[in-house]
C-alpha cells in the first residue's frame, strides 16, 4: 500500500533553515508528481509547492517563493522541502502529498504530517 | 488565482440528518473540484473528485454536484464518524491549487 512518511520537523528560530524529507513506498515514485501542503494550527489547508515526476518542473505558493525549494531523489524514493529564512507564520504541519501537476488532478495520498514550529 | 469560498464555516446536526456544504469558486472551474474530509488529528482524505465522482471505498452517503462556480457536498444520513472538517479544492487553474477555508461538522 502507498506510504508517505515525513520527517525533519521541529522547533527552529526565525530566520533559520530546516529541511523536510518524505520517504515514499508502495508505488512507483519516479512516475508521480508530488506536493507539499501545510496546515497552521487550527487553520485550513494551504498548498505550498509541487514538483513534476522527473523534477524538471517546480511550482511554489507566493508565500514561500524565493525561500523554499522543493526537490526529489527518485533513486531514494524521497521528496524534500528545503525551508530557508523561516518566519513565525511558517509554523504548521507539513504534509507530503502524491498528486499530478497537469490537468484536473487529485491529492490521493497524504503522509501523516510533520510539525514545524518557528519561534524564538 | 482562483479563490474558493465554503459555507457554512461550521454546522451542527443530528445523526441521520441530511447535511449540505457549499463551495463557490471566484471564476469558472468547470468540474475540476475535489472534496476532502479531515478528521481531528489526521491527514485529509479524498472523498469526491471531478465534482461528483465518488472515490473508491467512500460510503455512498457522500455525494457531490455542481459545475462552473457552484458546488455542493451532501451527506445523506450523517453518521458519528462523519464528525470532521470538509474542504473543497480546485484543480482547474494551477498553480496554485487552492482550498476552501473548510467546514467543520459537529454532531449534536
Amino acid at each position: 500500500q502507498v506510504q508517505l512518511v515525513e520527517s525533519g520537523g521541529g522547533v527552529v528560530q526565525p530566520g533559520r533553515s530546516l529541511r523536510l524529507s518524505c520517504a515514499a513506498s508502495g508505488f512507483t515514485f519516479s512516475t508521480y508528481g508530488m506536493h507539499w501542503v501545510r496546515q497552521a494550527p487550527g487553520k485550513g489547508l494551504e498548498w505550498v509547492a509541487a514538483i513534476s515526476y522527473d523534477g524538471s518542473n517546480k511550482y511554489y505558493a507566493a508565500s514561500v517563493k524565493g525561500r523554499f525549494t522543493i526537490s526529489r531523489d527518485n533513486s531514494k524514493n524521497t521528496l524534500y522541502l528545503q525551508m530557508n529564512s523561516l518566519r513565525t507564520e511558517d509554523t504548521a504541519v507539513y504534509y507530503c502529498v502524491e498528486g499530478g501537476l497537469v490537468g484536473p488532478t487529485t491529492f490521493d495520498y497524504w503522509g501523516q504530517g510533520t510539525l514545524v514550529t518557528v519561534s524564538s | 488565482d482562483i479563490q474558493m469560498t465554503q459555507s457554512p464555516s461550521s454546522l451542527s446536526a443530528f445523526v441521520g440528518d441530511r447535511v449540505t456544504i457549499t463551495c463557490r469558486a471566484s471564476q469558472t472551474i468547470r468540474t475540476s473540484l475535489n472534496w476532502y474530509q479531515q478528521r481531528p488529528g489526521k491527514a485529509p482524505k479524498i472523498l469526491i473528485y471531478a465534482a461528483s465522482s465518488l472515490k473508491s471505498g467512500v460510503p455512498s452517503r457522500f455525494s457531490g454536484s455542481g459545475s462552473g462556480t457552484y458546488f455542493t457536498l451532501t451527506i445523506s444520513s450523517l453518521q458519528p464518524e462523519d464528525f470532521a472538517t470538509y474542504y473543497c479544492q480546485q484543480s482547474y487553474s494551477t498553480p496554485p491549487w487552492t482550498f476552501g477555508q473548510g467546514t467543520k461538522v459537529e454532531i449534536k
